[in-house]
């Protein structure tokens, strides 16, 4: 299965700390996406990273790409309470036309 | 303007029942999508239209069929209803060359 695997399942911070979260995958890809779930709510885009690409950045997010141990990080800094939230990573493998996501790291950011 | 909609939100039956879940998109989008959500939220796709046809069909039960009347709409027909059923279901779209979806708000289903 091309299945992602998000690590850490959970995750509690404070306000203003940074939050990073680890995806990994099994097969080739074209690109890998992050995509931020609030609870009760659809999935909304936030990021995606090209299978050529090492770093990149949107606004207080950093993704990284390591396409030679087939994994990603996606970097939240100075956390704020709205972006409370479960994270998930989303691959979309070389010819499959398909996005494959990963179950999801439960981000809580307390004041 | 609701970019992705779906309805209903809710939905609770009994077991053995039909239901139909519509989804509509507004974007302009040539691509739409069904998932299923379980309790784990695990996401998984179900099915994907391009221009009204079907791309794919992910080892669905043959209950679930899907319609797509036009482009911007992709509708999910559920036949004889079964516990294991009870997910909460989104719709998404997506445009030409360009991988990221649009994903509306979700349907949660409970079959009892």
């Amino acid at each position: 299965s091309q299945q992602g695997e998000e690590d850490p399942q959970a995750l509690s911070i404070q306000e203003g700390e940074n939050a990073t979260m680890n995806c990994s995958y099994k097969t080739s890809i074209n690109n890998l996406q992050w995509y931020r779930q609030n609870s009760g709510r659809g999935l909304v885009h936030l990021i995606l990273i090209r299978s050529n690409e090492r770093e990149k950045h949107s606004g207080r997010l950093r993704v990284t790409l390591d396409t030679s141990k087939k994994s990603s990080s996606l970097l939240i800094t100075a956390s704020r309470a709205a972006d409370t939230a479960s994270y998930f990573c989303a691959t979309d493998a070389s010819g499959a036309q398909k996005l494959v996501f990963g179950q999801g790291t439960r981000l809580t950011i307390n004041p | 303007d609701t970019a992705v909609s779906q309805t209903p939100k809710y939905l609770v039956t009994q077991m053995g029942n039909d239901k139909s879940i519509k989804c509509e998109q507004n974007l302009g989008h040539d691509t739409m999508y069904w998932y299923k959500q379980d309790s784990k939220k695990f996401l998984k796709i179900m099915f994907s239209y391009n221009n009204k046809e079907l791309i794919i069909n992910e080892t669905v039960p043959n209950r679930f069929s899907p319609k797509s009347p036009d482009k911007a709409h992709l509708n999910l027909h559920i036949n004889s209803l079964e516990l294991g059923d009870s997910a909460v279901y989104f719709c998404a779209s997506s445009q030409g060359p360009f991988p990221e979806q649009f994903f509306g708000p979700g349907t949660r289903l409970t079959v009892l």
